[in-house]
């Protein structure tokens, strides 16, 4: 049973940093590209970040660029969200999702419950 | 303001049909038959109902099916189920370097 499990979050200031985790199980991990997605309280979803299963392949949104920086250990079936420079608006659940197309980035087949992050003065 | 729109809600009673619209560009819907759709019940993480326009995972009801024309893909739900009330999303591969995935707003189905 695929099982993904974020960890990491919480309420930080402005301007401060934070590190989601998203630990992977029930797949082979290293055939698969990953993503985060955030959810604002209330809103839509958001697509935030992807990186392919041998990390040649990496990609963000305008919205985090320059800020947000994705990496994967598969050794440790883990993928990470280094989040610096936060701001409030990036106030979201941020889930941590699997791709449904092996060695390919095409769609969120599977999800995890998220991790909140709060970012307030 | 979302990159694909959708009609905020739908709604239709139980054994009826209902379908939801999700309009993109010729830059993504129309670009590229890799749409998805997600459905999500409150306090729960989506879930994967459809993809590349028109196909389903693996052991979900066929009552469920997508497709496409032009930049408007839709998702329809047969027989509809007290279930199936919850939030539906779709989403688009768009390739840009603005944003790789674009989702639209959400659209809330009731079931009467």
């Amino acid at each position: 049973e695929v099982q993904l499990v974020e960890s990491g979050g919480g309420l930080e200031q402005p301007g401060r940093s934070l590190r989601l985790s998203c630990a992977a199980s029930g797949f082979t991990f290293d055939d698969y590209a990953m993503h985060w997605v955030r959810q604002a309280p209330g809103k839509g979803l958001e697509w935030v970040s992807s990186i392919s299963w041998d990390t040649t392949n990496i990609r963000y949104a305008d919205s985090v660029k320059g800020r947000f920086t994705i990496s994967r250990d598969n050794a440790q079936n883990s993928l990470y969200l280094q989040m610096n420079s936060l701001r409030v608006e990036d106030t979201a659940l941020y889930y941590c999702a699997k791709d449904g197309d092996l060695l390919r980035m095409n769609y969120f087949g599977y999800w995890g419950q998220g991790t909140l992050v709060t970012v307030s003065s | 303001q979302s990159a694909l729109t959708q009609p905020a809600s739908v709604s239709g009673s139980p054994g009826q049909s209902i379908t939801i619209s999700c309009t993109g560009t010729s830059s993504d819907v129309g670009n590229f038959n890799l749409v998805s759709w997600y459905q999500q019940h409150p306090g729960k993480a989506p879930k994967l109902m459809i993809f590349e326009v028109n196909k389903r995972p693996s052991g979900l009801s066929n009552r469920f099916s997508g497709s496409k024309s032009g930049n408007t893909a839709s998702l329809t739900i047969s027989g509809l189920q007290a279930e199936d009330e919850a939030d539906y999303y779709c989403c688009s591969y768009a390739g840009r370097s603005t944003f790789t995935w674009v989702f639209g707003g959400g659209t809330k189905l009731t079931v009467l």
